[in-house]
């Protein structure tokens, strides 16, 4: 089936610096991605709407200028948290809806991506 | 506003059947979904169930859906041990967006 990568699995970073996260589809393309959050024990929040070649759509209450998102390619999105503070520490999913298929079955998610700032 | 619920907390003995139920309010939803969360994991999608449908069967999983009440269930024949893990249910966004709206999400324990 298919597959969407996300990259690094797990990274901790300092206060005050920048960390990216990279969100793949492998073998197919994807002109929208969806960037989410994860609290402990919480669902999903939905931050932003990746669209490839365009500015992405955020979410009410998502600072866009600390949540940074490129779609540069049909099969790449990152989501760059910048000047990051502890309580940006979270588990953080893309997914990513197959250009090729209809609605039904063809929204794939990443592995997600633990960020803890120390 | 679309507000998707579910029980939080679910617990069964190995070999029976677990039910999770889950109530949407869009009732133009065209898709709705179940995922599987791992501790730690990313999100699996189980089945899926479009809107015409009353029932899916898929093995050991069955989904239900009254749109009349907005309720969706998720029953799973036989549960196993390997099943313990949270389950979110989710809806389809009103639109072109193809935004996913998610449950709070089920955690099922399985007993041995």
């Amino acid at each position: 089936g298919a597959v969407v990568s996300q990259h690094p699995s797990r990274v901790i970073c300092k206060s005050g610096t920048s960390v990216k996260i990279e969100c793949r589809s492998l073998d197919f393309q994807a002109t929208t991605m969806f960037w989410y959050r994860q609290f402990p024990k919480q669902s999903l929040m939905l931050m932003a709407t990746s669209n490839e070649g365009s500015k992405a759509t955020y979410e009410q209450g998502v600072e866009k200028d600390k949540f940074l998102i490129n779609h540069a390619s049909l099969t790449l999105s990152t989501l760059t948290v910048t000047s990051a503070h502890p309580e940006d520490s979270s588990f953080y999913i893309c997914s990513a809806r197959d250009l090729a298929g209809g609605i039904g079955n063809t929204i794939y998610f990443g592995e997600g991506s633990w960020l803890t700032v120390v | 506003g679309e507000d998707v619920e579910q029980s939080l907390f679910l617990s069964v003995r190995e070999g029976d059947s677990s039910v999770i139920n889950c109530t949407y309010t869009d009732s133009s939803s065209t898709y709705l979904y179940w995922y599987k969360q791992e501790p730690g994991a990313g999100l699996q999608l189980l089945t899926y169930i479009f809107s015409n449908m009353d029932m899916k069967q898929d093995q050991r999983l069955t989904v239900l859906l009254n749109k009349k009440d907005k309720h969706l269930s998720l029953r799973i024949a036989d549960t196993q041990t390997g099943d313990s893990a949270i389950y979110f249910c989710a809806e389809i966004e009103r639109g072109a967006t193809n935004k996913l709206i998610f449950g709070t999400g089920t955690l099922l324990a399985v007993q041995p």
